[in-house]
């Protein structure tokens, strides 16, 4: 019944190490993206796909990469990690690009990169 | 740039009671979404109410209530009859209605209020 799930929920890593979020959503939507949550609670858009399209791509290092194999997934894949990506990433799905459509999250991953 | 704040970074109230918390924000954009967001320590981000800028109406949700002053740009969020169950922290959003460069898309937070309820 999980409306957006992520996985995995834990992430422990080395620094260097190379890693994937995967998200998916069972809602029908087709827009989907992805925040980061730092050390502080600070929610940021790091991506948004529509129809597996890029829309939205917020200054993110190129080692972040995220990938949309269909509507109901977005993974996110992140070279040479580094100890200031550890976060909480969220993935977040919607109808669609509309203003006024809620977002539904999923349950966030941490990261820690050690 | 929109930006958007939250002057409290926390905040108490007693079971029962009445709280608000308070959240300012920055456009020049007249047509826009408001959102309150709220997050347990689960983690997971829930939806709590929503405010379309061209409704006057403010919002309202069961005991969550918004107090929306376009012209003050403030959005604040009452929450009457306080339960344990809604000790969370909660973000204040904004949401351009426009369209350009998938600017609609993405939600803009606040820093966060963490409420604290007394038994």
């Amino acid at each position: 019944d999980t409306a957006v799930s992520q996985t995995p929920k834990y992430l422990v890593t080395q620094m260097g190490n190379d890693k994937s979020i995967k998200c998916e959503q069972n809602l029908g939507h087709d827009t989907m993206y992805w925040y980061k949550q730092d050390s502080k609670k600070f929610l940021k858009i790091m991506f948004s796909y529509n129809n597996k399209e890029l829309i939205i791509n917020e200054t993110v290092p190129n080692r972040f990469s995220p990938k949309s194999p269909d509507k109901a997934h977005l993974n996110l894949h992140i070279n040479s990690l580094e100890l200031g990506d550890s976060a909480v990433y969220f993935c977040a799905s919607s109808q669609d690009q509309g203003a006024g459509e809620t977002q539904y999250f999923g349950p966030g991953t941490r990261l820690l990169v050690l | 740039a929109q930006t958007v704040t939250q002057s409290q970074p926390e905040m108490s109230v007693q079971e029962a009671e009445t709280v608000t918390l308070s959240c300012t924000y920055d456009t020049s954009e007249s047509d826009y979404y408001l959102f309150w967001y709220k997050q347990p320590p689960s983690r997971q981000m829930i939806l709590v109410i929503r405010q379309e800028a061209y409704k006057q109406q403010n919002a309202t949700e069961n005991r969550f209530s918004v107090n929306f002053q376009k012209a003050a740009k403030s959005f604040s969020l009452k929450i009457s009859d306080s339960q344990l169950g809604d000790a969370a922290m909660y973000f204040c959003a904004y949401r351009s209605a426009l369209n350009y460069g998938g600017a609609t898309n993405k939600l803009i937070f606040g820093t966060g209020t963490l409420l604290a309820v007394q038994p």
